[in-house]
């Protein structure tokens, strides 16, 4: 597996800001992956992180309200922009792990409170 | 139909008895499997990879039913400490689309 950190670990805002999480890996890694985890819920993916290229989001995802950076091979940011009381949840990035890159593992996640 | 479904639990049972879990996926192209565990408050954690043959890790057992397009997870003599919510994923476009599509989870009490 890979170490996982990232930062906040959790926030407040008010509504209409934005917040930018980032993810740091100890390893260089391929795929990373941001997800949602709204309470009571299962994990929604909400983009691949790709280096050196866009993000590919997944339906009901845009890159207006969530932008994502992938500089290298060891870090990702993902953006939560114009936040609304709705966008509060925990948000976790992923790594693929493995040589097909299959098994996902996951950092500690950041708690998003928005008010 | 949901792509990842799984038993709505929950699940309570007292120490030592053996409970199992499963979940359906819809697409049949589909190539890897998973189970996670998540505490409370906790990220998911990769528990087991599901092999076609099947796999056992101590007290815990995966299986994998193509035919039936299911997964399913057993925990035998459970402890105070398996008490948590378990998360099958199944990678559902198989190939090399990485995506994981996760079920709602199953949320297990282990009592005294």
């Amino acid at each position: 597996s890979a170490v996982i950190s990232q930062k906040p670990s959790r926030d407040i805002c008010q509504r209409g800001t934005s917040l930018t999480i980032q993810c740091q890996v100890d390893s260089q890694v391929t795929m990373m992956f941001w997800y949602r985890q709204q309470p009571g819920q299962s994990l929604t993916l909400i983009a691949t992180a790709n280096q050196g290229s866009e993000a590919t989001y997944e339906s009901g995802f845009v890159i207006d309200k969530f932008p994502i950076s992938r500089p290298n091979l060891t870090f990702s940011t993902l953006t939560v922009s114009n936040m609304s009381p709705e966008d509060s949840s925990i948000y976790l990035c992923s790594v693929g792990i493995g040589a097909l890159s299959y098994e996902q593992y996951f950092g500690p996640g950041t708690r998003l409170t928005v008010t | 139909r949901k792509e990842v479904e799984q038993d709505p639990g929950p699940f309570n049972v007292p120490e030592g008895a053996t409970v199992a879990f499963n979940c359906t996926y819809s697409n049949s192209a589909s190539q890897s499997f998973f189970w996670y565990r998540q505490d409370c408050r906790k990220e998911p954690k990769l528990l087991m990879s599901v092999y076609s043959s099947g796999n056992e890790d101590g007290r815990f057992t995966a299986q994998l039913n193509r035919a039936s397009q299911y997964i399913s997870l057993l925990i035998r003599d459970s402890k105070l400490s398996d008490s948590a919510t378990y998360l099958c994923a199944v990678n559902e476009r198989g190939g090399s689309n990485y995506k994981l599509t996760f079920g709602k989870g199953t949320l297990l009490t282990v009592n005294p």
